[in-house]
């Protein structure tokens, strides 16, 4: 069965920085592109960034770009996204899901909170 | 501004077909690329109804069908039930943006 387990969200001042994680079972982990998508309380779904199964490729939302930084481990079967320079307008649910070779999203995390505020 | 246009709301009676309208654009459904729809429901991580435009997932009741033509794709769920109340997204790939592309959300309503 595969499961996808968030980590590390929390509250976090304007400004601060917050890694998340995500723990991968039950699928050959180094085989797939990953992803984060969030939701902002009361909103729709919004794609964050994507990370292709060796790390070759990394692609992220126009709204992150440059201030988060997808990366994984392997070895560890697990995903990261670092957030840096965090802003009110991050405040979300942050899931990470893998990824099919069609681009779309069987298998989702339960979510994780992000708070950014003063 | 999404690249993918939903309704904000539909409504339909218990055992009523109801449909989902998604409207892209020439850069994401126009381009050919494949339309993907999820259910979320309050407090929970969507879950895939359909891929692939019209494929349904094990495990889904075949009462959810979608279709793709042109810029424009829909879900329709038929024999409606409670338990479809929820909030639907329909999902693509968007060159212009390039990357992942969620429309706005439609909450449909079991009356």
């Amino acid at each position: 069965e595969v499961q996808l387990v968030e980590s590390g969200g929390g509250l976090v001042k304007p400004g601060g920085s917050l890694r998340l994680s995500c723990a991968a079972s039950g699928f050959t982990f180094s085989s797939y592109s990953m992803t984060w998508v969030r939701q902002a309380p009361g909103k729709g779904l919004e794609w964050v960034s994507s990370l292709t199964a060796s790390s070759s490729y990394k692609y992220y939302a126009d709204s992150v770009k440059g201030r988060f930084t997808i990366s994984r481990d392997n070895a560890k079967n697990s995903l990261y996204l670092q957030m840096d320079n965090l802003r009110a307008e991050d405040t979300a649910v942050y899931y990470c899901a893998k990824v099919s070779a069609q681009k779309y999203f069987q298998h989702w995390g339960q979510g994780i909170l992000v708070t950014v505020s003063a | 501004q999404s690249g993918l246009t939903q309704p904000p709301s539909v409504s339909g009676t218990p055992g009523q077909r109801v449909t989902i309208p998604c409207t892209g654009t020439t850069s994401n459904l126009g381009a050919g690329f494949d339309v993907h729809w999820y259910q979320q429901h309050p407090g929970t991580a969507p879950k895939l109804v359909i891929f692939s435009n019209n494929i349904r997932p094990s495990g889904v009741p075949d009462r959810f069908s979608g279709s793709r033509s042109g810029t424009s794709a829909s879900l329709a769920i038929t024999g409606l039930q409670p338990e479809d109340e929820a909030d639907y997204y329909c999902q693509s790939y968007d060159t212009s943006l390039s990357g992942v592309v969620f429309g706005g959300g439609t909450k449909l309503t079991v009356l």
